[in-house]
């Protein structure tokens, strides 16, 4: 089950802040977060888990809703280089691996 | 450290032809995984391959087909191609047991 991202597209002026809202119909137990800018590989941000525990990125942040099966990625003071399209994924896992279904993304531009 | 790595960059076919895509995974990684990127989606995962046996595939028929080598270098064939098939193709590398994948800079296939 894919995993849905609201907004699908979000315009902002540098120093304005945004959240990027990612939900599950299933159970969660870890969320990631990556970036692809425009012709260029996906990015990894970070990992939300289960029991609240954030890994990766220093200038934003993300929290981990078990309860509401969401997770949310907080972009403060954005600058130009945040623009680019935000992917979350939830994992697949099996005995002896995991795999993501992503999102369809959320586009974030950046002006100035 | 050598990121992921993939070639070509770009190729174009027709229908019906064969294609083969390569993946070299980032340094210390073991475990290769293969997503495919339509125009505006999220990356769709293909399969995953570890010790050279493909150990779990996502919704992808029997024309797309991989390899793992000994070295952890990995193939992505697809045959009889369609105009679907368009799309671009990411690979995506880990420790086994290790959550964060990295992607390589994919390979965008053009099939007319």
């Amino acid at each position: 089950q894919q995993p849905v991202q609201s907004p699908q597209a979000v315009i902002l002026r540098e120093g304005e802040d945004a959240v990027i809202n990612c939900s599950s119909s299933k159970a969660l137990y870890s969320v990631h977060w990556y970036r692809q800018k425009h012709g260029e590989a996906p990015v990894f941000l970070m990992i939300l888990l289960k029991g609240g525990e954030q890994k990766g990125h220093d200038k934003i942040s993300a929290s981990f809703n078990e309860k509401k099966q969401q997770s949310s990625l907080y972009l403060t003071a954005s600058q130009l280089s945040y623009s680019g399209t935000y992917f979350c994924g939830t994992e697949i896992s099996w005995q002896a691996g995991t795999a993501l279904i992503f999102g369809k993304g959320t586009t974030l531009s950046v002006s100035s | 450290d050598a990121g992921v790595t993939q070639s070509p960059t770009h190729l174009i076919k027709t229908r019906g032809q064969q294609v083969t895509l390569r993946c070299s995974p980032k340094s210390g990684h073991d475990t290769v995984s293969w997503y495919q990127q339509a125009l505006g989606q999220g990356p769709q995962f293909i399969f995953q391959y570890y010790e050279e046996e493909e150990r779990q595939r996502g919704n992808f028929p029997d024309r797309f087909s991989g390899h793992q080598f000994p070295n952890y270098s990995s193939e992505l064939n697809v045959n009889a191609l369609l105009l679907g098939d368009s799309a671009l193709y990411l690979c995506a590398s880990s420790r086994q047991y290790q959550e964060t994948q990295y992607f390589g800079p994919g390979t965008r296939l053009l099939v007319l």
